[in-house]
């Protein structure tokens, strides 16, 4: 049972457009998630994170959008940059209060940025 | 510099034959955390261990064991049990206790494959 989803498995994106990358969660204990870049034969690199009590968090060029009541939450980059052709991955946890619990991820979404 | 070191890089094995993949991490995280990835698929957890000397099963345990006897170090032997172990293993590490981000910082792979 896939509890982070991401439908699609590829995405190309001409540079200097925007890159949206989509996922969706199941479990209504999650109340953390992090998308994490990795490029091949490298381990994954966290990029950024949202918590449930808010709806967007940015930086840089890199901006993440939570829809809690859609179980929904999406990256956004722009503009898109060769540098960030990659597999990009969500995943979420639920939140101890003794801190993080393990994450669960999706099946990653591989971004292809075309100059 | 602190981080995850994961060696081998790349090992073969024959069938039936144990192998141990080592990680080791100087961030003085408490807990560590191996995850498998399979093409087309997320990272899945084998196991994890939120402090010296204790450890949980993930996802995917069986066919896997690991042991937690120093903070920076927690191996994972990959035993003739596991059906299919021909995979890329990440490592991984975290803070525990309040105020910690979630955030995973992991090693850069091992790629093991079955002959």
């Amino acid at each position: 049972d896939q509890q982070v989803k991401q439908n699609s498995p590829s995405l190309s994106v001409q540079e200097g457009r925007i890159s949206i990358l989509n996922c969706d969660y199941t479990n209504s204990m999650f109340d953390y998630f992090l998308w994490y870049k990795k490029y091949p034969a490298e381990g994954p690199t966290f990029l950024i994170s949202i918590s449930s009590i808010k709806d967007k968090n940015e930086d840089g060029r890199f901006t993440v959008f939570l829809n809690k009541s859609a179980k929904h939450l999406s990256l956004h980059i722009v503009p898109s940059q060769p540098g960030d052709s990659a597999v990009y991955f969500c995943a979420a946890s639920p939140i101890s209060n003794f801190g993080n619990e393990k994450l669960t991820f999706g099946t990653g979404t591989r971004l292809t940025i075309i100059p | 510099d602190g981080g995850i070191t994961q060696s081998p890089k790349y090992l073969f094995r024959k069938e039936g034959q144990n192998v141990t993949l080592s990680c080791e991490q100087n961030l003085n995280h408490d807990a560590m955390y191996w995850y498998r990835q399979d093409p087309g698929q997320g990272l899945r957890l084998i196991y994890y261990s939120q402090i010296v000397n204790d450890f949980q099963k993930g996802d995917i345990a069986e066919g896997y064991s690991v042991s937690r006897e120093k903070k920076e170090s927690f191996p994972l032997t990959v035993t003739s049990a596991q059906k299919n172990p021909t995979a890329f293993y990440l490592c991984a590490s975290s803070r525990q206790g309040r105020g910690s981000t979630g955030e995973l910082f992991f090693g850069e792979g091992s790629r093991l494959t079955v002959l």
